[in-house]
């Protein structure tokens, strides 16, 4: 089975300082590992994944992930929030299940960027 | 075409009422998701539908009746729901099934 873990349920930065979110995973498998962004009332988009390749990750809008085998864990990093980062992250694993890749998903961290 | 749309954007219904929800992809994928998620909370996933046949059913209420009618197309039948139900209903899809999936927008559920 696997499991993730969002160690904090909220962040606040400053416009212009790093962001760091924070993931643990537990799978018995080799992962898949994803980090999404959800913008109120909004969709879910793919941030950056991990798929067994390089362990460090570059997504899109400046974010970055390393994936760190022996601390299972995929931190999610910006090294300079902007006002449209605020937002909810979700770090999710993935394994295969009946044939199909079945996601389980973080609680979810709320990213608030101050002015 | 990466895009995945989910018609309505909002509905609202009685619980003695009979809705539908549209989700629909034209990238090739061959898997789709339903979830259903609550306010500050992850999305719980629903049903997963392979290659047109439903593979996964996570113990979902029978009130709510998916459907799959094309690979590009996937329904969610709506029936005697409770305000509880109460959601935003999160469609997605993957190529073969694989680990990346694209979401929709969502559709915003008000039971009354």
């Amino acid at each position: 089975a696997q499991s993730v873990t969002q160690l904090d349920s909220h962040v606040s930065v400053s416009e212009g300082t790093p962001v760091l979110l924070r993931c643990n995973y537990s799978s018995s498998y080799s992962p898949s590992l994803f980090w999404y962004v959800q913008h109120p009332n909004k969709g879910l988009q793919l941030l950056l994944k991990y798929t067994s390749a390089a362990t460090l990750v570059k997504g899109i809008n400046g974010f970055e992930a390393e994936f760190k085998k022996s601390e299972t864990s995929f931190h999610l990093t910006k090294p300079s929030a902007h006002m449209s980062d605020a937002a909810e992250y979700f770090c999710v694993v993935s394994v295969v299940s009946g044939g199909s890749y079945i996601p389980t998903f973080g609680r979810g961290t709320s990213l608030i960027v101050h002015p | 075409d990466t895009e995945v749309t989910q018609t309505p954007k909002h509905l609202v219904m009685g619980m003695t009422n009979k809705k539908s929800l549209k989700c629909e992809q034209h990238m090739g994928h061959r898997a789709m998701y339903w979830y259903k998620q609550k306010a500050k909370k992850p999305p719980e996933l629903m049903f997963v539908y392979s290659y047109e046949k439903l593979s996964i059913n996570e113990s979902v209420p029978s009130r709510f009746s998916p459907e799959c009618p094309n690979s590009s197309l996937l329904n969610l039948h709506l029936h005697a729901l409770q305000p509880e139900d109460s959601a935003l209903y999160l469609c997605a899809s993957s190529l073969d099934g694989g680990p990346e999936q694209y979401f929709g927008p969502g559709t915003r559920l008000t039971v009354t």
